[in-house]
């Protein structure tokens, strides 16, 4: 069955850093999507995107968030600079109509 | 703002034992209701769906749940939980029609089921 996957399932950074966490999305799906959950929080939507733009996208989802798909394949979220509070989990999903599919998360660690 | 509720936050039961986990949510249009899970260390799957028709929808694992239009509710339910079902439960809807809309979550709820 095919299935969303992330990479890395971990990542480590200092405050400031930039960070590409990736995504590969199940093959004939077209919409994308990152959610991320914080510790004890609810998962919360970031950003869609379809057709190689971004379709909606949440408060959360400022300046220093971007998305990319920059091949057939792969759908990346670019953290500019890390701050504490982006410590959490972040999960790619995607959907060929209705139901999301979501990958295994990665991890984000801001220290 | 749209947003969806889920009641309990933590819920422990027996090996056995009936489950029903409460959801709610706020919008008056048409919606798309799911429940994921969760369990430990893995990523999030799909455990039903609704869309339209029967208003009582079969999951996996013996899941089930129900949609009551009146109450905006969409309750998960199953009649004998088992060990492996411990895991944390999403609510999620998502609003209106058409493809790419974004899913709103619960806050979760975790199941614990001690044998």
């Amino acid at each position: 069955e095919p299935e969303v996957t992330q990479t890395p399932s971990h990542q480590v950074t200092q405050m400031g850093q930039e960070v590409i966490l990736r995504c590969v999305p199940i093959s004939n799906h077209l919409y994308f999507y990152w959610y991320r959950q914080i510790l004890g929080q609810k998962v919360e939507f970031l950003v869609s995107f379809y057709n190689n733009e971004i379709s909606e996208k949440s408060e959360i989802f400022d300046d220093q968030f971007s998305v990319e798909r920059p091949d057939g394949s792969n759908f990346t979220l670019k953290i500019r600079s890390t701050k504490l509070e982006d410590s959490a989990m972040y999960f790619c999903a995607s959907t060929g109509l209705e139901t999301q599919y979501f990958g295994p998360g990665t991890r984000l660690l801001v220290l | 703002a749209q947003s969806v509720s889920q009641h309990n936050h933590h819920v422990i039961l027996s090996e056995a034992a009936s489950l029903e986990l409460g959801c709610n949510y706020s919008y008056g249009g048409t919606v798309n209701l799911f429940w994921y899970v969760q369990y430990p260390g893995q990523h999030l799957q799909l455990l039903l769906k609704y869309f339209s028709g029967d208003p009582l929808v079969k999951g996996i694992k013996g899941f089930e749940a129900e949609f009551i239009k009146s109450k905006f509710s969409f309750n998960l339910r199953k009649p004998s939980v088992q060990w492996s079902d411990t895991a944390e439960y999403f609510c999620a809807v998502i609003l209106g029609r058409g493809g790419g809309n974004k899913l709103t979550f619960g806050t979760g709820t975790q199941l614990k089921v001690e044998l």
